[in-house]
C-alpha cells in the first residue's frame, strides 16, 4: 500500500525558514518523481515543486521560484522542500504527491502538513 | 503561463442527474490535462490523466474528454459521494490548476 506521510510543519515569523519532509512507502520510490502542492484556507490548489525521480531535474512555480528548494534521498525514500524567506502567502497545507508513471498526473497524496507564517 | 478556467463555479444538482464541469485553458495544453475530485478536510484524488483515461480505482460513470483548450469531466449519474470540489490540472508546460467546480446537492 502506497503511503505518503508529511511532517515539518508549524509556525513560522515572516523571512524565517521551514523544511518540510515527506516519508513515502509502498512503491520504489527511486522510480517516480514526487510534487508538492500546496492549499491556502478554504482556497483552491496550487502547484509548488515537482522532482524526477533520480533527483536531477526540478520544476518550480513562479512564485517561489529562489526561495524554495525540493530535494529528495532515494536511500531514505524521503521527499523534502526547504523553504526560505517565506512570506504571509505561503501560509498553506502542502501536501506530497507521486506522480504516476508516465507523468500524466499525481496518483497518490500525503494527508498534508499545515503551514502557517505570522508574526 | 498557462492559465485554466473552471466552470461553472457552483454547480447544484441533484443524485442521479448528469454533470458535466468544463475547464478551458488560454493556450493549447494538447491532451495534457487531468482531474481531481477533493471532499472537505481530504487530500485530491486523481480521477483522470492525460484527459480521458480513467484513474485506478476511479467507477466507469466518470468520464473526460476534449483536447487543445476545451476539456470536459462528465458524471453520468450522480451518487451522494460524488458531492465535491473538482479541479483540473494542466501538465504542458510547467503545472497548473484551475480555481475549481463545487458540486453541491440540490
Amino acid at each position: 500500500e502506497v503511503q505518503l506521510v508529511e511532517s515539518g510543519g508549524g509556525l513560522v515569523q515572516p523571512g524565517g525558514s521551514l523544511r518540510l519532509s515527506c516519508a513515502a512507502s509502498g512503491f520504489t520510490f527511486s522510480s517516480y518523481a514526487m510534487s508538492w502542492v500546496r492549499q491556502a484556507p478554504g482556497k483552491g490548489l496550487e502547484w509548488v515543486s515537482t522532482i524526477s525521480g533520480s533527483g536531477v531535474s526540478a520544476y518550480y512555480a513562479d512564485s517561489v521560484k529562489g526561495r524554495f528548494t525540493i530535494s529528495r534521498d532515494n536511500s531514505k525514500n524521503t521527499l523534502y522542500l526547504q523553504m526560505n524567506s517565506l512570506r504571509a502567502e505561503d501560509t498553506a497545507v502542502y501536501y506530497c504527491a507521486k506522480e504516476s508513471e508516465n507523468w500524466g498526473g499525481s496518483d497518490y497524496w500525503g494527508q498534508g502538513t499545515l503551514v502557517t507564517v505570522s508574526s | 503561463e498557462i492559465v485554466l478556467t473552471q466552470s461553472p463555479a457552483t454547480l447544484s444538482l441533484s443524485p442521479g442527474e448528469r454533470a458535466t464541469l468544463s475547464c478551458r485553458a488560454s493556450q493549447s495544453v494538447s491532451s495534457y490535462l487531468a482531474w481531481y475530485q477533493q471532499k472537505p478536510g481530504q487530500a485530491p484524488r486523481l480521477l483522470i490523466y492525460d484527459a480521458s483515461n480513467r484513474a485506478t480505482g476511479i467507477p466507469a460513470r466518470f468520464s473526460g474528454s476534449g483536447s487543445g483548450t476545451d476539456f470536459t469531466l462528465t458524471i453520468s449519474s450522480l451518487e451522494p459521494e460524488d458531492f465535491a470540489v473538482y479541479y483540473c490540472q494542466q501538465r504542458r508546460n510547467s503545472y497548473s490548476f484551475g480555481q475549481g467546480t463545487k458540486l453541491e446537492i440540490k
